[in-house]
């Protein structure tokens, strides 16, 4: 499985846009990147997910340029409790999840 | 209804003990995990099981054992604890275990070993 590199730490204002980029230079085919978030004292959950192109739901955004190698996580006008630690994962259906590497995450600090 | 559960929230226990952790899910999922998340907050599955195959990370101590009752359940129980085993460890769920699917985490057990 591809590993992943992420800057270890952001600060964002409230009602800016955050971008989060993920490196993943090793990338296969078949795989899938998918976003965690992680609050404070709590388990991660399922933010995003795609393949190529924009992936768009109603929390973030997620950028894939043509060559898959990065992408980036996008959350508009940013509030305090988006402050969170934010994973970014690649795999695909055919790799067991047991693969998978979290590694430490991107933690971003909102500022009032 | 809370979709993975663990009991207990915190637990706090001496070196040497044997303690054992509770993890439920009711999403119907077929594969269950165990991760650990030591105090630099790096995140690391210790194992992945399903009713076919059970999955070991190779750095984990055999004083830890996933043991399933059934599909819902995967508990953890850790024998002869150490210091070093002072953590926050989630349960997790997916469907059928690929690396591409959505995994469901509980809230988490915060283990301290005095």
């Amino acid at each position: 499985l591809a590993k992943t590199t992420q800057p270890i730490s952001m600060d964002s204002y409230e009602g800016q846009e955050v971008n989060i980029t993920c490196s993943h230079n090793n990338i296969a085919t078949n795989d899938y990147i998918t976003w965690y978030q992680q609050f404070p004292s709590q388990g991660p959950r399922f933010i995003i997910q795609g393949y190529k192109t924009k992936v768009t739901n109603e929390v973030a955004s997620l950028f894939i340029p043509a060559d898959r190698k990065s992408s980036t996580l996008s959350l508009p006008r940013v509030s305090l409790s988006d402050t969170a630690v934010y994973y970014c994962l690649v795999g695909d259906s055919l790799t067991g999840a047991n693969n998978l590497f979290f590694g430490t995450g991107t933690r971003l600090t909102v500022i009032p | 209804d809370t979709a993975v559960s663990q009991t207990p929230k915190y637990l706090v226990t001496q070196m040497g003990n044997d303690k054992s952790i509770k993890c439920e899910q009711n999403l119907g999922h077929d594969t269950m995990y165990w991760y650990k998340q030591d105090s630099k907050k790096f995140l690391k599955i210790m194992f992945s099981y399903n009713n076919k195959e059970l999955i070991i990370n190779e750095t984990v101590p055999n004083r830890f054992s996933p043991k399933s009752p059934d599909k819902a359940h995967l508990n953890l129980h850790i024998n002869s604890l150490e210091l070093g085993d002072s953590a926050v460890y989630f349960c997790a769920s997916s469907l059928s275990g690929g690396a591409d699917e959505t995994q469901y985490f509980g809230p988490g057990t915060r283990l301290l070993v005095l």
